[in-house]
């Protein structure tokens, strides 16, 4: 079953902040973020792997509550390379489901 | 940058022909992927592999093949193409055990079938 990601689009200005969700029915044991910038692959931003555990990424960062079974991205202080279209995936019976993304816009 | 390679990268097909994808990779990692691209559905799996003739079904694998006859190639089939397979397939490999590695995206193929 696919985790469900909210919003499903922000607009942002340069200097602000944006999180995003991603949350499943399923018991958690990972979770992992991906960016895809427009016809590009998606691209590697973290795995987290414990319950609770926040990683960093530049000024990008992620939590993850395994009690709610679900995780957040946070950007911060948003830059005009961080528009794109996030996913978060989740492990389904030895697979691995990804949300339907969330499209991040940041303008000058 | 993790080796692995799409072809072709784009085709456009007739309904009802037989396509095959493949993918590449240098790496020598054990999991390979197919997913499947749509506007509103993000990513979905076809099929995955996860040794030399280790295949499995994903969520989306009807009118869909696989084969893995080496470890750096991983073959994907549409067995007679529809319209409802167009779409954008990336190929994706894992080098650790189960999700706790990374995965990684090749380039994608952008299949159109008329």
């Amino acid at each position: 079953q696919q985790p469900v990601q909210s919003p499903q689009a922000v607009i942002l200005r340069e200097g602000e902040d944006a999180v995003i969700n991603c949350s499943s029915s399923k018991a958690l044991y990972s979770v992992h973020w991906y960016r895809q910038k427009h016809g590009e692959a998606p691209v590697f931003l973290m795995i987290l792997l414990k319950g609770g555990e926040q990683k960093g990424h530049e000024k990008i960062s992620a939590s993850f509550n395994e009690k709610k079974q679900q995780s957040s991205l946070y950007l911060t202080a948003s830059q005009l390379s961080y528009s794109g279209t996030y996913f978060c995936g989740t492990e389904d019976n030895n697979d691995m489901r990804f949300g339907a993304g969330t499209r991040l816009t940041v303008k000058p | 940058d993790a080796g692995i390679t799409q072809s072709p990268r784009h085709k456009v097909t007739e309904t009802g022909t037989p396509v095959t994808l493949r993918c590449h990779q240098t790496e020598n990692h054990r999991y390979m992927y197919w997913y499947r691209q749509d506007p509103g559905h993000g990513l979905r799996l076809i099929h995955y592999s996860y040794g030399v003739k280790d295949t499995d079904k994903g969520e989306v694998s009807d009118g869909y093949s696989v084969s893995r006859s080496k470890t750096e190639d991983f073959l994907l089939t549409l067995e007679s193409a529809t319209s409802s397979q167009t779409s954008v397939y990336f190929c994706a490999i894992q080098g650790g055990e189960y999700f706790n590695s990374p995965l990684h995206f090749g380039n994608g193929t952008r299949l159109t079938v008329t």
